[in-house]
């Protein structure tokens, strides 16, 4: 079984809809993260958490939200989608001393 | 300038090839390097993970870090068709700050 899981897969939504994508882990990290991939742009960070209690906002976190349920799901949710919210999303885990990051298989989501 | 920077590619070589994937950045700070793999529509996937500088090898990879050029390497000895994929340079301080990716290197290797 995977380490780092991700629903739905993909998803294909309307302007105005609200999404959640979870996200779950059986590394048992405490770290966790949500990007967002486009093309030419690489990876980009939407929010990341350090453990259940602590929630940071990353470099492109408006229109978006995240809830840190237990130290095994982070989900993050749209809560009026738009088109220029279509793209790869990505959850990763993380462990310290180097914060190497173990990425899920990601949901490409289409809003339209 | 980004901190991290990193030819986008595409880069093209034969079957049987050394391929040499780059990245420079300008935080000194650094001393976690990391290399990912992502195949197309996949996630990516830690290559090799290195921590300040010299040479880590694994397999037909290899990874370098030169601190005092902010340069990091990965090379890629008897590339086969299965390498093709984009790889992705990433970096960290180390504690709390957040880990910095370069954009990506698309990898062709042609049979």
């Amino acid at each position: 079984d995977a380490d780092v899981t991700q629903t739905p897969r993909n998803r294909i939504t309307k302007t105005g809809k609200r999404i959640m994508l979870e996200c779950s882990q059986t590394k048992g990290h405490d770290r966790m993260y949500w990007y967002r991939q486009d093309p030419g742009l690489g990876l980009r960070l939407i929010y990341y958490s350090f453990d259940v209690k602590d929630i940071n906002k990353g470099e492109i976190s408006d229109g978006y939200s995240v809830s840190r349920q237990a130290q095994a799901k982070f989900s993050l949710s749209l809560e009026s989608a738009i088109p220029n919210q279509t793209a790869l999303y990505f959850c990763a885990t993380s462990d310290l001393p180097g914060d190497e990051q173990y990425f899920g298989p990601g949901t490409r989501l289409t809003v339209t | 300038q980004k901190e991290v920077e990193q030819d986008p590619g595409p880069l093209s070589v034969p079957e049987g090839a050394i391929v040499s994937l780059n990245c420079t950045y300008s935080n000194s700070a650094f001393q976690y390097f990391m290399w990912y793999r992502q195949y197309s529509r996949k996630g990516p996937e830690l290559l090799m993970y290195t921590y300040s500088s010299g040479n880590k090898e694994d397999g037909r990879f290899t990874a370098q870090v030169d601190k005092s050029s902010k340069y990091i390497s990965l090379f890629i000895r008897d590339s086969q068709p299965s390498d093709s994929a984009t790889y992705l340079c990433a970096m960290n301080s180390g504690g709390y700050q957040k880990v910095t990716f370069g954009t990506g290197t698309k990898l062709q290797v042609i049979p």
